[in-house]
């Protein structure tokens, strides 16, 4: 049974705070993303990995970025949280196209 | 440019009656098609996936690429299946990357 989880599940911030997200799959899976989840924008993909230290910006990589140190372990963060980075954040793993996704993080920017 | 339109929001049906979640996409090249499923305070999970040509939980998809549609199917709908549901296609240049719809809210009403 694949565990795909995430640090938080609800989390608030202030504007101008650097903010970690981290995410922790047990399958030993290639590739890990990092989407955000919007009401009626459906799920856009921030950035993804396919190996260790490697990256690729996903749709909307501006005012993020991530690292991938260990395979197990993909972090986003947001190196000056604004308040438009209110949002949803969910994470996947997968050796294909994304398949198993964390509960989410739910993060405030006040 | 690569795109993905669920055009409705909501699907509103009674427990019994027959359901269809449109799906079109735009894109270039022969994409893989994936539906993902969301139930309440429950994480996104894949529901079914094209080449496998399976049933999942009833639901059917069928690849039409003369209209470039991969509408999810369901003949007759259960209080169960009430959920917001996800279609994206994968392809492109790399075709682990997938492009989320906006998403169906399906409300099966008893």
């Amino acid at each position: 049974d694949v565990k795909v989880t995430q640090s938080s599940r609800y989390l608030v911030k202030r504007t101008g705070e650097k903010v970690f997200l981290e995410c922790v799959q047990d399958m030993d899976h290639e590739n890990m993303f990092w989407y955000r989840q919007d009401p009626g924008l459906g799920l856009r993909l921030i950035y993804f990995s396919y190996d260790v230290k490697m990256k690729e910006k996903g749709d909307i990589p501006e005012g993020y970025s991530v690292s991938r140190e260990k395979k197990e372990r993909f972090s986003l963060i947001l190196e000056s949280a604004s308040t438009n980075q209110t949002s949803m954040y969910l994470c996947a793993s997968s050796e294909g196209p994304a398949e198993f996704f964390g509960p989410g993080t739910r993060l405030t920017v006040l | 440019a690569q795109r993905v339109t669920q055009p409705e929001k909501l699907l509103s049906v009674f427990k019994g009656a027959p359901v269809e979640l449109k799906c079109n996409y735009s894109y270039s090249g022969s994409p893989e098609l994936f539906w993902y499923v969301q139930y309440s305070r429950q994480r996104l999970q894949l529901l079914l996936r094209h080449i496998s040509r399976e049933s999942i939980k009833g639901f059917t998809a069928d690849l039409n690429k003369g209209e470039t549609s991969f509408h999810l199917k369901k003949p007759f709908a259960q209080e169960e299946d009430s959920a917001m549901y996800y279609c994206a296609p994968s392809g492109g240049n790399n075709t682990d990357k997938l492009i989320f719809g906006t998403g169906t809210r399906l409300q099966v009403f008893p």
